[in-house]
């Protein structure tokens, strides 16, 4: 089973700041099957990025996913208010999906 | 619009069976390339996935699980069910539903989520 480790586990840091979320993989995985969601709490996952790098539907501009390989990186460029809230990577293997730990972004 | 909504009774006693409902519109379970998938999530952990069935009733599950789901379809009534023998307190969290593309291979649209408790 591919294992997802992301990092930090919580990101204190105030609006308008630039946030950089880190997944690694235990093996090499496809980019088409990277995926990042933000939950906020009581809420379900939300999908932002899918295949690595590509923004899903109505998701603002200042999201953007970047990497392949085992290495992947979620950027925030510019935190809003609304921005702050755990972060998961997602891949898909086989016919399994395994999920990282998550990120927690807080405002400092 | 594609939505889903979750279902099913709470609490449960330990080794009482779960069977959970996820009713959803604005898609059909016959089209190619549909699935619908169920996670569950407990309390400050990552959602975890345990089952998917697709529009040609394959189906996928968890492998650390796959002893104890079991996932059906009811396309007449836009409905997919999950049961899960032999209910632990462990197993008490959030239950989610969610649409699955499967020429994309994405979980886009989910449920707003069920809790399920476990307890004696």
């Amino acid at each position: 089973e591919i294992v997802l480790t992301q990092s930090p586990g919580t990101l204190s840091l105030s609006p308008g700041e630039r946030a950089a979320l880190s997944c690694r993989a235990s093996q090499s995985i496809s980019v088409a099957y990277l995926v990042w969601y933000q939950q906020k709490p009581g809420q379900a996952p939300r999908l932002l990025i899918y295949g690595a790098s590509n923004r899903a539907t109505g998701i603002p501009d200042r999201f953007s996913g970047s990497g392949s390989g085992t290495d992947f990186t979620l950027t925030i460029s510019r935190l809003e208010p609304e921005d702050f809230a755990v972060y998961y990577c997602q891949q898909k293997d086989g016919s399994s999906w395994t999920f990282g730990q998550g990120t927690k972004v807080e405002m400092k | 619009q594609i939505t889903l909504k979750e279902s099913g009774p709470t609490p449960l006693k330990p080794t009482e069976t779960l069977t959970l409902t996820c009713t959803f519109s604005g898609f059909s379970l016959t089209n190619a390339g549909v699935g619908v998938g169920w996670f569950r999530q407990t309390p400050g952990k990552a959602p975890e996935w345990l089952a998917l069935i697709f529009w040609d009733e394959d189906k996928r599950y968890r492998p650390s699980l796959k002893n104890r789901l079991t996932i059906t379809k009811d396309t007449s009534k836009n409905q997919v069910v999950l049961t899960m023998t032999n209910m632990d307190p462990v197993d008490t969290g959030t239950y989610f539903c969610a649409h699955y593309n499967g020429y994309n291979s994405l979980f886009q649209f989910w449920g707003q989520g069920s809790l399920v408790t476990v307890s004696s």
